[in-house]
């Protein structure tokens, strides 16, 4: 399969503990969103790169999340010091070009207690 | 970001066709009407998307109002495999980053 891939897809930890979330796009894509997802709830839009650039950022990626993009390829998303609000689906996306269709992956579950 | 208004759910029965509606008075000359579906615990997947002809694809079919401030996703034949939440989603052909902005999506219920 050559979709997004993220891992890990779930992940439990105790508030206070930090935690990264990766995500490899499709290899030729050069964009790759981050988008967080609560229940009942649409996605929310959180970060962009366009190759390694991050270019975007929403006011909801707080001074607690981190994102990279080494090298244009893979993504990591980092949560420090994590609360009980952070637990929600993480998802990433990645597309060819600017009106290209967004192909996400499967997302990465937190559960923080 | 313009916005789009979508019912909260629809019910369908299988093997009947369903219309999903979209409001968008706000829509602007550059914006494309996108749809995109999420079956349950997977991410968003692509289903259709139109400027200002009607649009048809494996998938779907997309009706775009003649003053562009509504649509309509059609599904000609529902199977179960079609319950999902569709989200309607305007986005702006010279964005930057091409990023969609979700709303709350209708729920469809497909009942057998």
């Amino acid at each position: 399969d050559t979709g997004v891939s993220q891992d890990p897809r779930h992940k439990i930890t105790k508030r206070g503990q930090n935690v990264t979330f990766r995500c490899d796009p499709i290899s030729e894509h050069n964009r790759l969103y981050w988008y967080r997802q609560t229940l009942g709830q649409g996605p929310e839009f959180l970060t962009y790169f366009q190759n390694e650039a991050q270019l975007e950022k929403s006011r909801l990626l707080s001074d607690r999340f981190s994102a990279e993009r080494p090298k244009g390829s893979f993504s990591t998303l980092e949560i420090q010091r994590t609360e009980q609000g952070d637990s929600a689906m993480y998802l990433c996306a990645s597309s060819l070009s600017r009106a290209g269709e967004l192909f996400f992956g499967e997302g990465s579950r937190l559960t923080v207690l | 970001d313009a916005k789009t208004t979508q019912p909260n759910s629809m019910e369908s029965n299988e093997e009947e066709p369903v219309h999903l509606p979209c409001n968008h008075s706000t829509i602007s000359g550059t914006d494309y009407i996108h749809w995109y579906r999420q079956l349950p615990s997977q991410g968003p997947e692509y289903v259709i998307h139109g400027l200002t002809s009607n649009v048809n694809n494996r998938m779907a079919s997309l009706a775009i109002a003649e003053d562009r401030k509504s649509s309509t996703l059609i599904l000609h034949r529902a199977t179960l495999r079609d319950a999902a939440v569709y989200y309607c989603i305007l986005r702006d052909e010279y964005s930057n980053t091409g990023k969609l902005i979700f709303g709350q999506g209708t729920t469809l219920q497909v009942k057998p």
